[in-house]
């Protein structure tokens, strides 16, 4: 079945400098990707999506990159602030599957002010 | 965004006893899941609850021991049976309008069996 593998699964940047999350999926048939970011205690809340029809997204500092032939996508977070200190998962889906999601294993990311 | 309510927030049980979720979605929606999040850990879908049918599971996860209800386009039950301690964790439902829309989720139910 389809596999998300997300790496790092901790990451550390200072107030102001960028970060970078990878995923990689095995299904060459998944064809939508959402990020989701999950603070301490509370719901996963969707951040950012790519279609497959798409390379790229971007909204304000966050931004995603997909790469079909490569099967992996990444999620950009620029001029990064304390307050996006949380854990991000990454997850993708087929449309003829249902539109179930099968997460990757989470980065907590720590931004220090 | 479609808003998704969960209850109890959170619950202790005993080993041996069984608990119901309950799942409301405030507006219709085609797909309603199932997921489980243990501490620290990603989120592993149990089952596609399907309106009207029995849900889809799964491998890994039983109807047995996790019998699910979808009477409605707004609601879904999971209830985790016979629990054991290795069944304490969050369990969260998540909403789909449609395949063309983002799935949502809901605050969660932590549970702990003790």
């Amino acid at each position: 079945g389809e596999n998300v593998e997300q790496h790092p699964s901790t990451l550390s940047v200072q107030e102001g400098d960028s970060a970078v999350i990878k995923c990689t999926y095995s299904d060459s048939a998944s064809n939508y990707f959402p990020w989701y970011k999950q603070e301490l205690g509370k719901r996963p809340q969707l951040i950012i999506d790519i279609r497959s029809n798409v390379g790229e997204k971007k909204d304000q500092r966050i931004a995603v990159t997909l790469n079909k032939t490569a099967k992996h996508f990444s999620l950009h977070i620029t001029e990064t602030q304390p307050e996006d200190s949380a854990v991000y998962f990454c997850a993708a889906s087929k449309h003829n599957q249902g539109g179930k999601l099968i997460f990757g294993q989470g980065t907590e990311l720590s931004v220090k002010p | 965004s479609a808003v998704i309510s969960q209850k109890p927030s959170r619950d202790i049980c005993q080993r041996g006893t069984s608990l119901t979720i309950q799942c409301q979605v405030d507006s219709q929606v085609t797909m309603m899941f199932w997921y489980r999040q243990q501490p620290g850990q990603s989120l592993t879908l149990i089952a596609t609850a399907n309106q009207g049918s029995e849900a889809t599971y799964e491998s890994g996860f039983v109807i047995d021991k996790f019998p699910i209800s979808r009477p409605n386009l707004t609601f879904s039950t999971l209830t985790v049976s016979n629990m054991s301690p290795e069944d304490s964790s969050i369990y969260l439902c998540s909403a789909r309008t449609d395949s063309n829309q983002p799935q949502h989720f809901g605050d969660g139910t932590r549970l702990s069996i003790l």
